[in-house]
């Protein structure tokens, strides 16, 4: 199994600030037939299912702000939150479908400061 | 709009079989799309449990795989969870969701039911 590690496990960021997760596959999860990263973000607020944000490591679902990105390739992947808003205040996972069985990282929580 | 919605037995005793159902409106499961199963422990991570498609194609998580079965109804447009011997470690929210929005099963998770905890006690 491909093991997704996140850092930080939780940060505190001031409104209006960035906020950079970052997420780490122990191996690579680049599709080299098409070049593209089969690496996607969710966010989850409490009591709420996981939302997509991002797949493909930067294509933002659809309805999502543009304050969300996502970039890297390989094994190292990054979102980030451009300016901190009190409703992104949530668990952030990444999750690899590049094999079998998909999995996800532990979460990361971002909180304000 | 594309709605799951998760169904079955809140509580379930150590040994027994936790038995699921997802209901899935606004979209056929016939026209394609694989569909899963992911659970979630009380404050903890996401597990991947397994998924199907509307021919029946299953992939299940190895880690479970000798007491998961998923299945699919695409007359009633359901599709279903049955993991055999649980134990408390199996408490957990548990999850349907559409693996998108690509139609493959290397996929992201774009549409996700709202989550069912099942307790599994005595």
């Amino acid at each position: 199994d491909i093991v997704m590690t996140q850092s930080p496990d939780s940060l505190a960021v001031s409104l209006g600030e960035r906020a950079t997760i970052n997420c780490k596959s122990s191996q690579s999860v680049l599709y080299s037939s098409n070049n593209k990263n089969y690496l996607a973000w969710y966010q989850q607020k409490p009591g709420q299912p996981p939302k997509l944000l991002i797949y493909l490591t930067s294509t933002r679902e659809s309805g999502v702000p543009d304050r969300f990105s996502g970039s890297g390739s390989g094994t190292d992947f990054t979102l980030t939150i451009s300016s901190l808003q009190a409703e992104d205040v949530a668990v952030y996972y990444c999750h690899q479908y590049y094999s079998s069985p998909p999995t996800f990282g532990g979460g990361t929580k971002v909180e304000i400061k | 709009q594309v709605q799951l919605q998760e169904s079955g037995p809140r509580l379930v005793k150590p040994s027994e079989t936790l038995s699921l159902t997802c209901d899935v409106s606004g979209y056929s499961i016939s026209s394609g799309y694989y569909w899963g199963w992911i659970r979630q422990p009380p404050g903890k991570g996401l597990e991947w449990i397994g998924s199907i498609n509307h021919s029946g194609n299953t992939y299940y998580n190895p880690s479970l795989r000798s007491r998961v079965t998923i299945s699919v109804d695409t007359s009633r447009n359901q599709f279903f969870l049955r993991l055999t011997s649980v134990t408390a470690a199996d408490t957990a929210v548990y999850y349907c969701a559409r693996h998108g929005p690509i139609d493959t099963y290397y996929a992201s998770l774009d549409y996700w039911g709202q989550g069912t905890l099942v307790t599994v006690s005595s």
